[in-house]
């Protein structure tokens, strides 16, 4: 079975405070892909990145970072600098067959 | 380049209507999905396309439930007989054709209120 689990439920900063948002998963597959998705107020889940399982280099791109640790099943993203337009619930999620499982999000609330 | 569009944004219904919604995939993409979710939950799958077949359904889809993609193009979900437990967005999201696991680009999604 897959499992996505997103133990923050909200995160509150204040601007240009990095923000490091932590996600757990569970699966059998020996390959798989892990994403971040990023929902805003307006609703609109908006794709943000996306892992391979067998690829355990971490990246930055822009302020966006990201630590996949495949010992631990973890597979942390990272915001430096914050802004207020960051503002957003945030979700990890896992494929499986092509459907995504999604985490139960965490809010991040920045302030200016 | 046209995101992926959904049709109404918002729909309140009575108890005991039916209700349709209508997504329009990014042209080209072949692989159309329909996910649900609730008030402070993650996207819940329901169903996806993979052009005009429909090759898998959640437990989650019950028999009051059809969705249909009847030229591999835009997609309907129909729901019968709307009980309050319906009351959700429902979020459809398409994906290219090609190797791999690509990323799926979602609608702005539809909010479905049962009174």
């Amino acid at each position: 079975a897959q499992k996505v689990t997103q133990a923050q439920t909200e995160i509150s900063v204040v601007e240009k405070e990095d923000v490091t948002l932590d996600c757990v998963y569970e699966t059998r597959d020996t390959t798989y892909y892990l994403f971040w998705y990023k929902q805003p107020p307006s609703g609109e889940l908006v794709f943000l990145i996306r892992r391979n399982s067998f690829d355990e280099q971490n990246e930055i791109s822009g302020r966006y970072s990201w630590n996949f640790q495949k010992s631990t099943s973890s597979f942390n993203f990272t915001i430096t600098a914050s802004q207020v337009v960051d503002s957003a619930v945030y979700f990890c999620a896992l494929v499986n067959d092509y459907k995504l499982s999604f985490g139960a999000g965490t809010t991040v609330t920045v302030r200016a | 380049d046209t995101g992926v569009s959904q049709d109404p944004r918002h729909k309140i219904t009575k108890r005991g209507q039916n209700v349709t919604f209508r997504c329009d995939p990014i042209s080209e993409h072949n692989r159309l999905y329909w996910y649900r979710q609730t008030l402070g939950q993650g996207p819940e799958f329901l169903t996806y396309f993979q052009n005009e077949a429909q090759l898998e359904k959640s437990r989650l889809l019950s028999d009051r439930f059809s969705a249909e993609r009847p030229k591999g193009s835009f997609s309907t979900l129909e729901i019968q007989r709307t009980e309050q437990g319906d009351s959700a967005m429902y979020l459809c999201a398409s994906s290219p054709w090609g190797t791999g696991v690509l990323e799926q680009y979602f609608g702005p999604g539809t909010r479905l209120t049962v009174t």
